[in-house]
């Protein structure tokens, strides 16, 4: 079956601190890889993205997320937290139909505090 | 548009009463989706639409559940004699399915009471 986990339902960490969040699939097509942020109150709002190439992909805000095929793994990572990125943090995948994006499945999400 | 738009923001309804959502997509982005987003469930996809292929409705949850797009456009999702188990956070995207990015919308907050 097709499946996103996301281990981590709640992660604290120390602003300036590093952070990983983990994301493990099960997918049986090639993937498409995302993380999307969700602030209160606001929209999804697309971190980064994995489709082909270089594993290593870098986004926005200073996150970047490896693509491990073998541990069917997509984590993300932060080198050093900002307060501003205490938020909900989901990933998800989809299929490539041709280069056409079909429907996402979303893991159920890592909510991230940051102590000051 | 400069984003996805969704309206109401919020609907309060009563159990029994119908409802209708409404999102408008991105100028030009061929795909659009639903999700719903529950406490406890994270996103469930619901129904997803690309260009004038017939559209994916896998993720519907019940007959009570529709949704259309008109002229490619606009999307309107419908959701019939609405039960309190309906109340979530409806979210709409769009892209311009060719593997690139979805753009959510804000969402919809529908409570029933």
């Amino acid at each position: 079956a097709q499946s996103v986990t996301q281990p981590d339902i709640h992660i604290t960490v120390s602003e300036g601190a590093s952070l990983e969040l983990r994301c493990n699939y099960s997918y049986g097509a090639t993937p498409y890889l995302f993380w999307y942020v969700q602030s209160p109150g606001q929209g999804l709002q697309l971190l980064l993205k994995y489709f082909s190439g270089d594993t290593l992909v870098q986004g926005i805000k200073g996150f970047e997320a490896e693509f491990k095929r073998s541990q069917s793994s997509f984590n993300l990572r932060k080198p050093s937290v900002h307060w501003s990125d205490a938020a909900e943090y989901f990933c998800a995948v989809g299929a490539v139909y041709g280069g056409s994006q079909g429907n996402l499945i979303f893991g159920k999400g890592t909510k991230l505090s940051v102590k000051p | 548009g400069a984003g996805v738009s969704q309206s109401p923001s919020n609907k309060v309804t009563e159990k029994g009463k119908d409802v209708e959502l409404r999102c408008d997509p991105i100028s030009g982005h061929t795909a659009l989706y639903w999700y719903r987003q529950s406490l406890g469930q994270g996103l469930e996809f619901l129904i997803y639409f690309q260009g004038n292929s017939a559209p994916d409705k896998s993720g519907l949850p019940s007959d009570r559940f529709s949704a259309e797009r008109t002229g490619g456009s606009v999307s309107t999702l419908t959701i019939q004699r609405t039960q309190q188990e309906d109340s979530a956070v409806y979210l709409c995207a769009s892209s311009t399915g060719q593997g690139d990015l979805a753009f959510f919308g804000q969402g919809t907050r529908l409570t029933v009471v």
